[in-house]
């Protein structure tokens, strides 16, 4: 398996434009998660889903952000409009399971720069 | 609140040396934790995992140690090597939730 696939590696983006960034979980997983990487605040979640479906996205820092499932082979998370502090690395991680108790696999991440 | 954190954020060793990595978590509901390690420019990769149930497990060259009683666990690398650098961090979840509660991490730096 290729793991979970991330696209774009790197994006640069001016302030005000709208940013998609896309993930492709490993195939048979059921679970999936979106995170924030600073070096200020460490690995934030950002949204999950299980089957689909939005769990809980309570780590969804604005309006401006928002996340779609509409299979289970891809996921978008969108911000529109993007601002300076956005600036971070977004990473995709999918789970074979539901609540816990097995480890999440992540892609490689989209290092998002907007100027 | 639930929280899982690291003691030391950069750690230097000697290539071939052992290196000991800590973490300290405060949830007691926490019943499962994985570390994970994180190579510049990559996402975090999963290096080995322990269940409440049990106070130590090995894997090649790692060992994960769990002391419940004051909620803290340790990996342990034996023989570091110049790939071992990395970011290490530490997660913890809960049995019928899906959050991983991550450290912030500690740098570890394996000297020639």
């Amino acid at each position: 398996d290729a793991g979970v696939i991330q696209s774009p590696r790197h994006e640069v983006t001016e302030m005000g434009q709208e940013v998609t960034l896309r993930c492709k979980p490993i195939s048979g997983h059921n679970s999936l998660f979106w995170y924030r990487q600073t070096m200020m605040r460490g690995l934030e979640l950002l949204i999950y889903f299980n089957n689909n479906v939005p769990i809980d996205d309570s780590g969804m820092p604005e309006d401006r952000f928002s996340a779609k499932m509409p299979n289970a082979s891809f996921s978008t998370l969108k911000i529109q409009p993007s601002e300076p502090r956005d600036s971070a690395v977004y990473f995709c991680a999918s789970s074979p399971v539901h609540q816990g108790a097995t480890e999440a696999f992540f892609g490689q991440g989209t290092r998002l720069t907007v100027v | 609140g639930e929280s899982v954190g690291l003691h030391l954020p950069t750690l230097s060793v000697q290539e071939g040396d052992n290196s000991i990595i800590n973490c300290a978590y405060s949830n007691s509901a926490s019943d499962y934790f994985i570390w994970y390690k994180q190579e510049s420019g990559k996402g975090p990769q999963f290096i080995i995992d322990i269940r409440s149930n049990m106070d130590k497990r090995q894997g090649q060259r790692v060992t994960v140690l769990l002391n419940k009683t004051v909620k803290h666990l340790s990996l342990q690398i034996a023989a570091t090597q110049p790939g071992d650098s990395a970011v290490y961090f530490c997660a913890g979840s809960t049995s019928g939730t899906y959050k991983y509660i991550f450290g912030t991490g500690t740098r570890l730096k394996v000297l020639a």
